[in-house]
């Protein structure tokens, strides 16, 4: 499965919003369970990645309401809203409903 | 505090083999699977395979399947990532990475990285 992220560069300015699409070359719904597996990670600079979002939505333990994910089948969104200075960095999204797991190329994300 | 610590880098020649370790604390290491994840310098994320501690059963990534051997040590509690046959274009940061079922499958947890350069 290929995962297609756009843009692959985003310059923001602190406080307002950004948004990151994510698109699957075949859906990631899983019929039985009604869920697509897609995974939000980010890479800040010179770290390991860091889950922020899984099942399109749900937000890991500890990250903030400003991280907000939506889609579903081949289209998703990840939108920073009120974005701030410690969010720079590499979005990754990563569909996990087969094998091989398959990562989009990455957006950098950089404040103005 | 559950985590995952790596092995430091390693330099080696081409043709030569390397055994990266991925040693977990704070957390039962039987209860998940440890998925390899690698990083080419600049570059992306690629999926290398995964291990079921518990039982010792893999599945790798087509791309790896005759140069990825994934094992573990449970009375040690670490995973093992050996990749043979190295080339230049191998060299890249290996990460390990916990399954959490409590999240529905996603890596909560990753290492800090290992960097391995092949270089003659």
């Amino acid at each position: 499965i290929v995962m297609t992220q756009t843009p692959l560069s985003l310059p923001v300015t602190p406080g307002e919003s950004a948004s990151i699409s994510c698109r699957s070359s075949q859906s990631l719904l899983k019929s039985d369970d009604g869920n697509s597996y897609v995974d939000w990670y980010l890479q800040k600079p010179g770290q390991s990645p860091q889950l922020l979002l899984y099942t399109v939505s749900l937000r890991a333990p500890g990250v903030p309401d400003r991280f907000i994910g939506s889609g579903s089948g081949t289209d998703f969104t990840l939108k920073i809203s009120r974005v701030e200075a410690e969010d720079v960095g590499v979005y990754y999204c990563m569909q996990r409903i087969e094998f091989p797991r398959t990562f989009g190329q990455g957006t950098r994300v950089e404040i103005k | 505090q559950m985590q995952l610590v790596q092995s430091g880098a390693e330099v080696k020649k081409p043709g030569a083999s390397v055994k990266v370790s991925c040693k977990a604390s704070g957390y039962a290491f039987t209860d998940y699977y440890i998925h390899w994840v690698r990083q080419a310098p600049g570059q992306g994320l690629e999926w290398l395979g995964w291990i079921n501690p518990a039982t010792a059963a893999t599945h790798y990534s087509q791309k790896f399947q005759d140069s990825v051997t994934l094992t573990r040590d449970t009375s040690i509690s670490t995973s093992y990532m050996e990749l043979n046959r190295l080339t230049s274009g191998d060299t890249a940061v290996y990460y390990c990475a916990r399954v959490a079922w409590e999240l529905l499958g996603a890596l909560d947890i990753w290492g800090q990285g290992t960097m391995v350069s092949v270089s003659s």
